[in-house]
């Protein structure tokens, strides 16, 4: 079946820095891929959605200059949180689809801590 | 926009038992509908779907009832076993290429 990759499972970084989080798509092509992030006993908020060679489409509230989105491959999605402050402190977990399904398959997640 | 709710946020069940998670929503647009399984620290893994054009399918010891006249999507979990013990969520989609959107989820407890 389809599997995604998400590198790393977790991270810890300082305040200030920046922590690039990879989303693949192990077995098959994913055109469109979904970034979302998850605060403790909450439900998943979608972020952006990427399209393969286009610009990602962000959720209102969301800022596009700080949770900047690569979709550069049909296989590979990064998510780079810059000058990542304790408040992105977050489960963010990434999900792929194919061409025609209607089916998306969720990566492991990567949980950040800023400290 | 859409909006996705549950009506218990935990449910506690004795092992052996039925389990029954309910689901909202409210825009009649969606088409597709997902219920997903997430355990602590794991990202969301597939249950089960169903489309628009259905009321019900069934899965292995899950079935999905779906009621597009009130807005109403059920898992329903059969025999259930201390390895269902997760947090259950429905999300919805108008399909194909489009965002899938998340309910506030329910904590399934399995009392042995």
């Amino acid at each position: 079946g389809a599997v995604v990759s998400q590198h790393p499972s977790w991270v810890i970084c300082k305040s200030g820095t920046s922590v690039k989080i990879e989303c693949r798509s192990l077995d098959f092509q994913a055109t469109t891929m979904f970034w979302y992030r998850q605060f403790p006993k909450q439900s998943l908020m979608l972020m952006a959605t990427s399209n393969e060679g286009s610009k990602a489409t962000y959720e209102q509230g969301v800022e596009k200059d700080k949770f900047l989105i690569n979709h550069a491959s049909l296989t590979l999605s990064t998510l780079t949180v810059t000058s990542a402050h304790p408040e992105d402190s977050s489960f963010y977990i990434c999900s792929a689809g194919q061409g025609t399904s209607y089916g998306y398959t969720f990566g492991s997640g990567t949980r950040l801590t800023v400290v | 926009g859409e909006s996705v709710g549950l009506h218990l946020p935990t449910l506690s069940v004795q092992e052996g038992d039925n389990s029954i998670i309910n689901c909202a929503y409210s825009n009649s647009a969606s088409d597709y509908f997902i219920w997903y399984k997430q355990e602590s620290g794991k990202g969301p893994q597939f249950i089960i779907d169903i489309r628009s054009n259905m009321d019900k399918r069934q899965g292995q010891r899950v079935t999905v009832l779906l009621n597009k006249t009130v807005k109403h999507l059920s898992l329903q979990i059969a025999a259930t076993q201390p390895g269902d013990s997760a947090v259950y969520f429905c999300a919805v989609s108008s399909g194909g290429y489009q965002k899938v959107t998340f309910g506030t989820g329910t904590k399934l407890q399995v009392i042995p």
